[in-house]
């Protein structure tokens, strides 16, 4: 298994473009997130997805959208990106495990956002 | 709201000492808690976790110790190593909203 991808890898926007970051999970994983990590801030949550066809708002959702028409993929989209929104954005998608154990997230390896 | 933080930002040990790295929560419905580790330019990993109805967790290396009473969480590592140098976040789980992270504590290993 890739376990999650995402793509690219770094990325520099100028101000008002707007972008696609692709996040993709080969676990069958219903659950899946973005989140955002900025220096001294954590991980915040942008979106997530309790299965396909559902999402719903994190903690910092304003500027970014988000669809999950495959249990797969699960696509970040930056409307008209600002410099508030450089930082570094990770993928993760877990499930729930029948037996009532802990989720579990395993993240991908981040993009690096860069917008000028 | 409720909140996951952490007691230091950062943390310097010997080679070979114990570390021990705290949290500070205040969700008391939280259902288990998670510490993940995350190295320079990757993404984070699973640690270990605990379910709120125990005191105490044992992995490899690691020890999990929570303290429903002040709602305190810590994170111990026997015998550091260089390896361990890591940004290590604790996470809280409730029902079925989306995990909670503090804002890391930065581990570095003194060789």
């Amino acid at each position: 298994n890739a376990g999650v991808t995402q793509t690219p890898k770094f990325q520099v926007l100028k101000t008002g473009q707007s972008m696609t970051l692709q996040c993709a999970q080969d676990m069958n994983h219903e659950y899946m997130s973005w989140y955002r990590q900025d220096p001294g801030m954590g991980l915040r949550l942008i979106h997530y997805s309790v299965g396909a066809g559902i999402t719903d708002q994190g903690e910092v959702p304003n500027g970014y959208n988000v669809s999950r028409s495959t249990t797969e993929d699960f696509p970040l989209r930056l409307l008209s990106a600002a410099p508030s929104q450089t930082s570094v954005y990770f993928c993760a998608s877990s499930y729930q495990p029948s037996s009532g154990g802990a989720e579990t997230q395993y993240f991908g390896p981040g993009t690096r956002l860069l917008v000028l | 709201g409720e909140s996951v933080g952490l007691h230091l930002p950062t943390l310097s040990v010997q080679e070979g000492d114990n570390s021990i790295i705290n949290c500070a929560y205040s969700n008391s419905a939280s259902d288990y808690f998670i510490w993940y580790k995350q190295e320079s330019g990757k993404g984070p990993q699973f640690i270990i976790d605990i379910r709120s109805n125990m005191d105490k967790r044992q992995g490899q290396r690691v020890t999990v110790l929570l303290n429903k009473t002040v709602k305190h969480l810590s994170l111990q590592i026997a015998a550091t190593q260089p390896g361990d140098s890591a940004v290590y976040f604790c996470a809280e789980k409730s029902g079925n909203t989306p995990l909670v992270f503090g804002k890391g504590t930065r581990l570095s290993v003194i060789a």
